[in-house]
């Protein structure tokens, strides 16, 4: 099956810093997600992305917030200034089309402290 | 906003008993998944259902999605331990170049041997 890798595993951090997670597509899929799950709770969808532009993204996705594609294969997350109920779980997801199977990456656990 | 409704929220099952959870929207959805989360783990897509009245069965688990595309439920029969872990429904609604997954909070289902 295939598989979307993320990196780190696990990122502590001070409030107020700058995280980038770092996630690792299957590739030939052409649509990225950046979910996050805040412990005990629900998967919440954060941005779509596709063809190199944000498709859509959630009130969660505020200013804070921003992705690329810097090289064409990794995908990223950024969170500026980080605030402490921004610890959570940050999962990176592939589809090959449209609303087709969502592949989750392992996903980055983001502690703020 | 749209909200994908799911119960019940924890179900404790003795093995070989039978197990189901329930999704509701209250638009129509375009389409329905299923992942299953281990503890620990991420989302693993099941299903997808599609059509209407749509039924769909693998080994122990039946998916299926209602009449009006607003709700679904999974069945898992004769339940294991290997079953233990949270089921997610996660919709897609209908629009142009919406490809935004809903979830529903899940379903943590435990299993006592």
């Amino acid at each position: 099956e295939p598989e979307v890798t993320q990196t780190p595993s696990h990122q502590v951090t001070q409030m107020g810093q700058e995280v980038i997670l770092r996630c690792v597509p299957i590739s030939n899929h052409l649509y990225f997600y950046w979910y996050r799950q805040i412990l005990g709770q629900k998967v919440e969808f954060l941005v779509s992305f596709y063809n190199n532009e944000i498709s859509e993204k959630s009130e969660i996705f505020d200013d804070q917030f921003s992705v690329e594609r810097p090289d064409g294969s990794n995908f990223t997350l950024k969170i500026r200034s980080t605030k402490l109920e921004d610890s959570a779980m940050y999962f990176c997801a592939n589809q090959r089309g449209g609303r087709e199977t969502q592949y989750f990456g392992p996903g980055t656990r983001l502690l703020v402290l | 906003g749209q909200q994908v409704m799911q119960i019940p929220q924890y179900q404790h099952v003795q093995e070989g008993e039978d197990f189901t959870t329930y999704c509701n929207s209250s638009t129509t959805l375009s389409n329905i998944q299923w992942y299953k989360q281990r503890p620990g783990g991420h989302p693993v897509f099941l299903i997808q259902l599609v059509k209407s009245g749509e039924v769909k069965k693998q080994k122990r688990l039946t998916f299926q999605f209602g009449e009006a595309k607003k709700n679904s439920s999974l069945h898992i029969t004769a339940t294991q331990t290997t079953d233990v872990g949270t089921y997610f429904c996660a919709g897609f609604y209908s629009g142009a170049g919406s490809y935004q997954l809903t979830f529903g909070k899940g379903t943590k289902l435990s299993v006592i041997p």
